[in-house]
């Protein structure tokens, strides 16, 4: 597709249960970041993947989250023995400098969680 | 560690230009202010950014101060899509910072 594609949408789930969300970047677009947004909150820097260098994790939470990404494709946030604090909307971005000349990133709609 | 300041709301008037600003003190020679919006339910939208000219683009225009503590973002005519939470953020060129902090923003209302 021509944006960042994330799913699922929503996602309801159990407390202590393990979610994944996916983030489709667009197409060469080296860099994506995930961020989560509490309600009426601001966003908060989770973890950023810079082509095939390590990924900085230095905004994760907890060792209950983690990601991952397969190249420069597709990446995934998991979150394990999930909290009802974990429920927020878990937004994606991706950029290039080498496509935009402004650094701008492109976010996609975010994958809303509810933990009940 | 929030570099910039900005109101939390403010309304404005269909047809009319909004002005947003924001103060960014502490703004160091080698970071950019960029804008971002956010509608309701979206995820953000990149709006413009700057170094220390004035930018205008097809969205908006940016006017830095010259000593770079202050700008505004300027909605020339605004309309009642234009109503959203808009975030100030100071970072070093993509390149070196990544980390987009994002504050609480200004949440505008533009009314009919």
């Amino acid at each position: 597709g021509a944006g960042v594609s994330q799913s699922p949408s929503n996602k309801v789930t159990e407390k202590g249960k393990d979610v994944e969300l996916r983030c489709d970047p667009i197409s060469g677009h080296t860099a994506l970041y995930w961020y989560r947004q509490r309600l009426g909150q601001g966003l908060e820097f989770l973890i950023y993947f810079q082509g095939n260098s390590a990924p900085d994790k230095s905004g994760l939470p907890s060792d209950r989250f983690s990601a991952e990404r397969t190249g420069e494709s597709v990446s995934t946030l998991t979150i394990q023995r999930t909290q009802q604090e974990d429920s927020a909307v878990y937004l994606c971005a991706s950029s290039s400098i080498l496509i935009t000349n402004t650094g701008e990133l492109f976010f996609g709609e975010g994958s809303r969680l509810t933990v009940l | 560690d929030a570099k910039t300041t900005q109101p939390p709301s403010m309304d404005c008037a269909e047809g009319r230009a909004a002005n947003l600003p924001c103060n960014h003190s502490t703004i160091s020679g080698n970071e950019y202010v960029y804008w971002y919006r956010q509608i309701h339910s979206q995820g953000p939208q990149y709006i413009i950014h700057g170094l220390k000219n004035n930018e205008t683009n097809e969205m908006a225009s940016l006017i830095i101060t010259e000593d770079r503590k202050s700008s505004t973002l300027i909605l020339p005519h605004a309309t009642l899509r234009d109503t959203a939470v808009y975030y100030c953020i100071v970072r070093v060129d993509w390149a070196n910072d990544y980390k987009l902090s994002f504050g609480a923003g200004t949440t505008v209302t533009v009314r009919a």
